[in-house]
């Protein structure tokens, strides 16, 4: 069956400009996570949802990070004036459930602020 | 805070040879992943471990979980190339469901 699904691949900003990234479960995995992947941190957790609730949102760095989640499905981060240490590579997971569950990790986005 | 810590950050070894990768963890948690990552890719779930002592095998990788002692080791035999990769362990707290991740162990297998 199909995986996680993450778009846009690849996003390239400028410096205080919004974007908005997207994740596609894979269908019937009702906890969903996000993560990010930079060269100085490491993998870092930014937000946990179950269902359309956010449980978790500990990792987010800063309120210019925020992120949504509708019908159980569709998750959108949404990083508002962008700076340079945004850079990362934005990775999506969802699992069947939350618990002990692997979680199934999408291709990511490559968000490069300029 | 959870603290993960993997060593080696990176091993070269040459194909045939055996070698163990050690994953310390800094409290208390029963679920253990071990993930592989090729560069430029995504993460491949290897193996969930979730109780002390837990014995998992798959191919020429081995992966073991002492809880005890916050530690779990992904040993590899007779390494081949296709081997060669980033390797992750990532640990659960008991109470929740987000991983924290150790730093990857870049593995290189030379022919």
């Amino acid at each position: 069956g199909a995986g996680v699904s993450q778009s846009p691949s690849n996003k390239v900003t400028e410096k205080g400009k919004d974007v908005e990234l997207r994740c596609d479960p894979i269908s019937g995995h009702t906890a969903l996570y996000w993560y990010r992947q930079s060269l100085g941190q490491g993998l870092e957790f930014l937000i946990y949802f179950q269902g359309n609730s956010a449980p978790d949102k500990s990792g987010l760095p800063s309120d210019r990070f925020s992120a949504e989640r509708t019908g159980g499905s569709v998750s959108t981060l949404t990083i508002q004036r962008t700076q340079q240490e945004d850079s990362a590579v934005y990775l999506c997971a969802s699992s069947p459930r939350s618990g002990p569950e692997t979680q199934y990790f999408g291709p990511g986005t490559r968000l490069l602020v300029l | 805070e959870l603290k993960v810590e993997q060593n080696p950050l990176f091993l070269s070894m040459q194909e045939g040879k055996n070698y163990t990768i050690y994953c310390n963890y800094s409290t208390t948690s029963d679920r253990l992943y071990w993930y592989r990552q090729d560069p430029g890719k995504s993460l491949e779930s290897l193996f969930v471990l979730l109780s002390n002592g837990a014995v998992k095998q798959e191919g020429r990788l081995m992966a073991s979980l002492d809880t005890k002692a916050r530690l779990s080791t992904l040993h590899i035999t007779a390494a081949v190339h296709d081997l060669s990769a980033t390797y992750f362990c990532a640990v659960a707290e008991t109470s929740g469901s987000r991983l924290t991740f150790g730093e990857g162990t870049q593995l290189t297998v030379n022919p």
